[in-house]
């Protein structure tokens, strides 16, 4: 069965730290990938994806992932933090012909001044 | 805006009591869908919408009835709500069936308490 590991519940950085959010699947076949925030009070936004091709995905807010089949991971990267990159951050994965992403329990992103 | 829009934004119910969680999208997106997101536990599929006229159970269905009103609209329906259905729950659509193109699309949830 498919399944979504997010090992770090919640990661403290200082403000202009790099950081590095684990993500791990579990998929039968080849995935596609998803990283979400989620600010407080407020719904899901996409911050990028990864369907094929080029296995370093550019995204929105200056973020990156990698995804490494070998080792079943889609880490997200940001080489600088800002304050107001404080939230929750979900990856998900889902399949062509499938009706769902499944999404791991999130990553608490805390940033201190 | 374009977007996904849930109402209400929260709610208190009795225990036995019933309720209409409604969602609307207006970016002409096929499938539609309901999460349910509780501490810990991420967000779990309730209920999708593949396109108009489909729906079909996800992962956590118990307690739940949805109706796709026409393209636009997808409301998630609670009978006898329990305390165990004290959530957060997301409303979300996508322009197609598999997790292709531009990913889902959320609503800003709406966040229910069984009392």
């Amino acid at each position: 069965a498919q399944s979504v590991t997010q090992p770090d519940i919640h990661i403290t950085v200082s403000e202009g730290a790099s950081l590095e959010l684990r993500c791990n699947y579990s998929y039968g076949a080849t995935p596609y990938l998803f990283w979400y925030v989620q600010s407080p009070g407020q719904g899901l936004q996409l911050l990028l994806k990864y369907f094929s091709g080029d296995t370093l995905v550019q995204g929105i807010k200056g973020f990156e992932a990698e995804f490494k089949r070998s080792q079943s991971s889609f880490n997200l990267r940001k080489p600088s933090v800002h304050w107001s990159d404080a939230a929750e951050y979900f990856c998900a994965v889902g399949q062509t012909g499938a009706n769902n992403l499944f999404f791991g329990t999130g990553t608490r992103l805390t940033v201190i001044p | 805006n374009a977007g996904v829009t849930q109402t209400p934004k929260f709610q208190v119910l009795k225990t036995g009591q019933s309720m209409t969680l409604q969602c609307a999208q207006d970016m002409n997106h096929n499938s539609m869908y309901w999460y349910r997101q509780d501490p810990g536990m991420g967000l779990r599929l309730i209920y999708y919408s593949a396109s108009e006229g489909t729906t079909d159970k996800g992962e956590v269905p118990n307690g739940y009835n949805v109706s796709r009103l026409n393209k636009r609209e997808f409301s998630l329906r609670l009978e006898s709500a329990a305390p165990s259905q004290t959530s957060v729950y997301f409303c979300a659509s996508s322009e197609v069936r598999e997790p292709t193109g531009r990913g889902y699309t959320f609503g800003s949830g709406t966040r229910l308490t069984v009392v």
